[in-house]
């Protein structure tokens, strides 16, 4: 079974500063790794995804995540927060399960920018 | 712009109101999917079309009731309501039902059930 944990429902960073967002996955198999970004009154747009390959992986808007096995984390992070960063983060992870594929979604990161 | 359109933006009903949700997307995805999502908390999966075929029932209630007319359009039937039901319905697609195939989504309906 499959399940994700992100770590802090809110983080709060000063314009400019780095944004870390953190994520924890469990899956019995090999996963799948997802970032989506929530503006508010919107659905769910896709920052990201790992699959296979690099473990280094770059999104919109400046975004980037790696996939790190040994430590099950797939964190999120961006070298210079923007006002417009301000949003809900959902990070997902995907097993291959035929018949039966289902995203499971963490609970979500609000992030605040302080100007 | 999302390329996923929802109609309505926002609903408000009765308990005993019979009402629909509609959904769109011309991107040629074969698989559709409805969310539900309450304030601060992930969206949580109801159904699954993949192929028109519905593939998944998340054990959602009755009262709820899916249907995909043809592969671009993904309706969801609303009767007797409860006001717990009140949340943000989210329409999504993708390429093909698969756990790699990321999702698009629609912005949403707001629903309220009075």
């Amino acid at each position: 079974a499959q399940s994700v944990t992100q770590l802090g429902s809110h983080v709060s960073v000063s314009e400019g500063a780095l944004v870390l967002l953190r994520c924890n996955y469990s899956s019995s198999v090999p996963p799948y790794l997802f970032w989506y970004v929530q503006y508010p009154n919107q659905g769910l747009q896709l920052l990201l995804k790992y699959t296979t390959g690099a473990t280094l992986v770059k999104g919109i808007n400046g975004f980037e995540a790696e996939f790190k096995k040994s430590e099950t984390s797939f964190h999120l992070t961006k070298p210079s927060a923007h006002m417009s960063d301000a949003a809900e983060y959902f990070c997902a992870v995907s097993e291959v399960d035929f018949g039966n594929e289902k995203l499971t979604f963490g609970t979500g990161t609000r992030l605040t920018i302080i100007p | 712009d999302t390329e996923v359109t929802q109609t309505p933006k926002h609903l408000v009903m009765g308990m005993t109101n019979k009402k629909s949700l509609k959904c769109e997307q011309h991107m040629g995805h074969r698989a559709m999917y409805w969310y539900k999502q309450k304030a601060k908390k992930p969206p949580e999966l109801m159904f699954v079309y993949s192929y028109e075929k519905l593939s998944i029932n998340e054990s959602v209630p009755s009262r709820f009731s899916p249907e995909c007319p043809n592969s671009s359009l993904l309706n969801l039937h609303l009767h007797a309501l409860q006001p717990e039901d009140s949340a943000l319905y989210l329409c999504a697609s993708s390429q093909v039902w698969t756990s790699d195939s990321p999702l698009h989504f629609g912005n949403g309906t707001r629903l309220t059930v009075t």
